[in-house]
């Protein structure tokens, strides 16, 4: 059972356009929300993150959008450059006694074409 | 500084044999968590240590099993290797369990299982 779900594989934009990376949970147990990239042989690196207590969290070019209600959050990337193609994978965290888990969702890849 | 690295590279074994990887985090992390990444899959968490001891434990059979060393760097064993073993191994280091926007990533190893 997908507990985090992105549900677009893939997405292309052109450069200089707004790239939008949807994410949806299930599980209100989550409080804390990430987003990753990865690059083609190499790990995946932290881009951003939200508490669920926040709507929105910015960070240069990218903003992250919480909506609890609906178990959906959302990156943006503005302007998108070439070098934003990357897999963009949607992770949240919750409580897990004395431990914290880390559920990731499958990935979406985003193309930005010059 | 050097990132997190895990050695091998790549690896190609056949089923029923036994791998070892290895993992050294960043200069000053203390935890160290593994990952399991099937192709077109999000990271699946596997084991967590925290000061040579186990943290948490994702939702994998008793062929996988990891250990830390004093000097923090670890090694993930999987022993009576499936071809489902197949995927890119991820390790991951922190200074302390939980801090996910400050976890680092090696590149990882790919594995194939013949």
């Amino acid at each position: 059972d997908q507990q985090v779900k992105q549900n677009s594989p893939s997405l292309s934009v052109q450069e200089g356009r707004i790239s939008i990376l949807n994410c949806d949970y299930t599980n209100s147990m989550f409080d804390y929300f990430l987003w990753y990239k990865k690059y083609p042989a190499e790990g995946p690196t932290f881009l951003i993150s939200i508490s669920s207590i926040k709507d929105k969290n910015e960070d240069g070019r990218f903003t992250v959008f919480l909506n609890k209600s609906a178990k959906h959050l959302s990156l943006h990337i503005v302007p998108s450059q070439p070098g934003d193609s990357a897999v963009y994978f949607c992770a949240a965290s919750l409580n897990a006694g004395n431990n914290r888990k880390l559920i990731w969702g499958l990935g979406t890849s985003l193309g930005v074409n010059p | 500084d050097a990132g997190v690295t895990q050695s091998p590279t790549h690896l190609i074994k056949t089923r029923g044999q036994q791998v070892t990887l290895r993992c050294s985090p960043i200069s000053g992390h203390k935890s160290v968590s593994w990952y399991q990444q099937v192709l077109g899959q999000g990271p699946q968490f596997i084991f967590q240590y925290y000061e040579k001891e186990e943290r948490g434990r994702g939702n994998f059979p008793d062929r996988f099993s990891a250990r830390q060393f004093p000097n923090y760097s670890s090694e993930l064993n999987v022993n009576a290797l499936l071809l489902g073993d197949s995927a890119l191994y991820l390790c991951a280091s922190s200074l302390v369990p939980g801090l996910y926007n400050e976890q680092f990533f090696g590149p990882g190893t790919r594995l194939t299982v013949l």
